[in-house]
Parts: structure tokens; C-alpha cells; sequence
């Protein structure tokens, strides 16, 4: 399969606890981005890198999210100290000229 | 980057029958990508529209792009159960260095057998 990829695809978490996805883009792919998406609600931009320097954060990314694409491969999103209100899909894209999707890791914050 | 607008914001077809649903932009764009997600599932890319073409087919889609009035619709044909999903617009300003994508709330479409 040479589509995205993300792991893991559902994660669940008590609050307060640190939470780390990864995604694997499309080889060729130089560009990467983080979504977020909630119920009944379309993807919201969170970050993206070209390359390995992350060029756009959106305000959306408080202080307790980091974002690394060492080397300018595979990329981790980190949250810190979680809430409930970071429940929600995370969707990581790549892209050379259309986005494409993986297929999300689902956070559940209890 | 501007947010697409998709209209209507459901749409109950039955199986068969053609499904249009429409994209409204504000600004200039470079092009226009849509996409279906299924319930759950990350985002399946469809077509991308240049803002310099008029019209663009892949199998049973049909997209037209009117820069005049900065709308664009996505014509799904002979529908199919499978086809139920949400379907989104991502309009890609022009000249902007931002790559970002900004989603409307789609179009809910329901396919019934």
C-alpha cells in the first residue's frame, strides 16, 4: 500500500496523559499536513511541513500540541497533558500537488 | 486560505438516480479539489479542477468549475448505495505560499437502495 498511513488508528486516554501518533506520508510527497476534524464537522488545519521545516501553524495548536517531521519523512504529532476537548480524528495528508488523506487516528479523551 | 461552502448540507437520493451537489468560493483560486469520507474513514480524493478548465470527468463524476461566478459542482451519476458519504469542496487560493486546505461541513449524501 502506497497511500498515508497513520498509527495507531484509535487511541484512548485519560486525561492529563501524553499521547504521540505518527504518520508515514507518500514517498515522493515533500509537503505534510495535520488536521483535526470533530463530529458532523469538516477538517480544520492544524500544521504543515515542507520538507522538514514546519512553514504554517494554525492558532488551533495551543502550547500542548508539537509537531516533528524529522529528516522530512514520517511525522509525530504530540499532545500534552490531554483534555476532552482534544477528543477528536487527527487526519494527516501529503502532497505534490492534490492532499492526499491517511485514513486518521481517533483520540477519545476520558 | 478560504473555506469552500457546500450545498445542500444533505442530500437523500435513491439508488439510480443522479446526485449534484455545489462548492461556493470567495476569492480568486488556483483550483478546486473534492473529496468523499465515508463515516469515519480520512478523506478520499477525487478530482482537482485547475482554474483553468471548465469541466472534468473520472468514471461516474462530472465537476464543473465557474470562475465567473466562484462556484463549482460535483455531479455523481447512476448513484449507488456505496456513493452515501460526505462529500467536501477545498478551494487552493491563488498566489498564496499557503497550502493549507479549508473545509466547509460538507454535503451529507444518503444513497438509499
Amino acid at each position: 500500500d502506497t497511500g498515508v498511513s497513520q498509527d495507531p488508528r484509535h487511541k484512548i486516554t485519560k486525561r492529563g496523559q501524553n499521547v504521540t501518533f505518527r504518520c508515514d506520508p507518500i514517498s515522493e510527497h515533500n509537503r505534510l499536513y495535520w488536521y483535526r476534524q470533530t463530529l458532523g464537522q469538516g477538517p480544520e488545519f492544524l500544521t504543515y511541513f515542507q520538507n522538514e521545516a514546519q512553514l504554517e501553524k494554525s492558532r488551533l495548536l495551543s502550547d500542548r500540541f508539537s509537531a516533528e517531521r524529522p529528516k522530512g519523512s514520517f511525522s509525530t504529532l504530540e499532545i500534552q497533558r490531554t483534555e476532552q476537548g482534544d477528543s477528536a480524528m487527527y487526519l494527516c495528508a501529503s502532497s505534490y500537488d492534490e492532499q492526499f488523506f491517511g485514513p486518521g487516528t481517533r483520540l477519545t479523551v476520558l | 486560505s478560504q473555506q469552500g461552502e457546500e450545498d445542500p448540507q444533505a442530500l437523500s437520493i435513491q439508488e439510480g438516480e443522479n446526485a449534484t451537489m455545489n462548492c461556493s468560493y470567495k476569492t480568486s483560486i488556483n483550483n478546486l479539489q473534492w473529496y468523499r469520507q465515508n463515516s469515519g474513514r480520512g478523506l478520499v480524493h477525487l478530482i482537482l479542477i485547475r482554474s483553468n478548465e471548465r469541466e472534468k470527468h473520472s468514471g461516474r463524476l462530472r465537476v464543473t468549475l465557474d470562475t465567473s461566478k466562484k462556484s463549482s459542482s460535483l455531479l455523481i451519476t447512476a448513484s449507488r448505495a456505496a456513493d452515501t458519504a460526505s462529500y467536501f469542496c477545498a478551494p487552493g487560493e491563488s498566489g498564496a505560499g499557503s497550502y493549507q486546505l479549508t473545509f466547509g461541513k460538507g454535503t451529507k449524501l444518503s444513497v438509499i437502495p
